[in-house]
């Protein structure tokens, strides 16, 4: 069974600055993956997803994300932050070729920028 | 167009209660998902429905919980009788087609508390 970690819970930053929030994943079959948001008293939303192909992801508001298959990681990346991006982030896996319907989900990073 | 809906928005209930959550999901999505999240823990996957089938159930916690979708449209996730690690914060997700190509919208969640 397949499973995410966000080593992160907490990552604050300076507006403007860079920032690489961290996934991991274990599976033993090939994996579908996700980066969602929730932005306080939101849903979550999608900012970005890897099905195939290029393994560099570009997503909404400027975010991208890469599937390293070796490493078994899927960071989520942004150059220059905003003080609107403050809100949680979720990486996410679905395993293909059975298993449950449903992604699963890391416990999310708060990302808190700071002005 | 209306997002995913999910009523109510919160909801406080004393243990051996019964509470009933209600998802409405995008129109015309046939696809619809419930997602739970316990405090400090990851989101993990309920089950799944396709129209009014329930398509996978494997994430439901225990015979306490009971998710209906009658005909195809809303649906609803009952807790009887409600227990203290029940508590939590319950997604609702939809999406027009099965596959990963298709984006999964969420609902902004219902916060359940059982004391």
């Amino acid at each position: 069974a397949q499973s995410v970690t966000q080593l992160d819970s907490q990552v604050p930053v300076f507006e403007e600055a860079p920032v690489e929030l961290r996934c991991n994943y274990s599976s033993s079959v090939s994996v579908y993956l996700f980066w969602y948001v929730q932005y306080p008293n939101q849903g979550l939303q999608l900012l970005l997803k890897y099905l195939s192909g290029s393994t560099l992801v570009k997503g909404i508001n400027g975010f991208e994300a890469e599937f390293n298959k070796s490493q078994t990681s899927f960071h989520l990346r942004k150059p220059s932050v905003h003080i609107s991006d403050t809100a949680e982030y979720f990486c996410a896996v679905f395993e293909s070729g059975g298993g449950a319907d449903g992604l699963t989900f890391g416990k999310g990073t708060h990302l808190i920028i700071q002005p | 167009e209306a997002g995913v809906t999910q009523f109510p928005s919160h909801s406080v209930i004393e243990k051996g209660q019964t509470v009933t959550l209600r998802c409405d999901p995008i129109s015309g999505h046939d696809n619809l998902y419930w997602y739970r999240r316990v405090m400090g823990k990851e989101i993990k996957f309920l089950l799944h429905f396709v129209k009014e089938s329930k398509q996978d159930e494997s994430g439901m916690p225990n015979n306490r919980f009971l998710a209906e979708r009658t005909g195809g449209t809303y649906s609803t996730l009952k807790v009887q009788p409600a227990e203290l690690e029940d508590s939590g914060v319950y997604f609702c997700a939809s999406s027009q087609g099965g596959s990963l190509n298709t984006e999964a919208f969420f609902g902004q969640g219902t916060r359940l508390t059982v004391v």
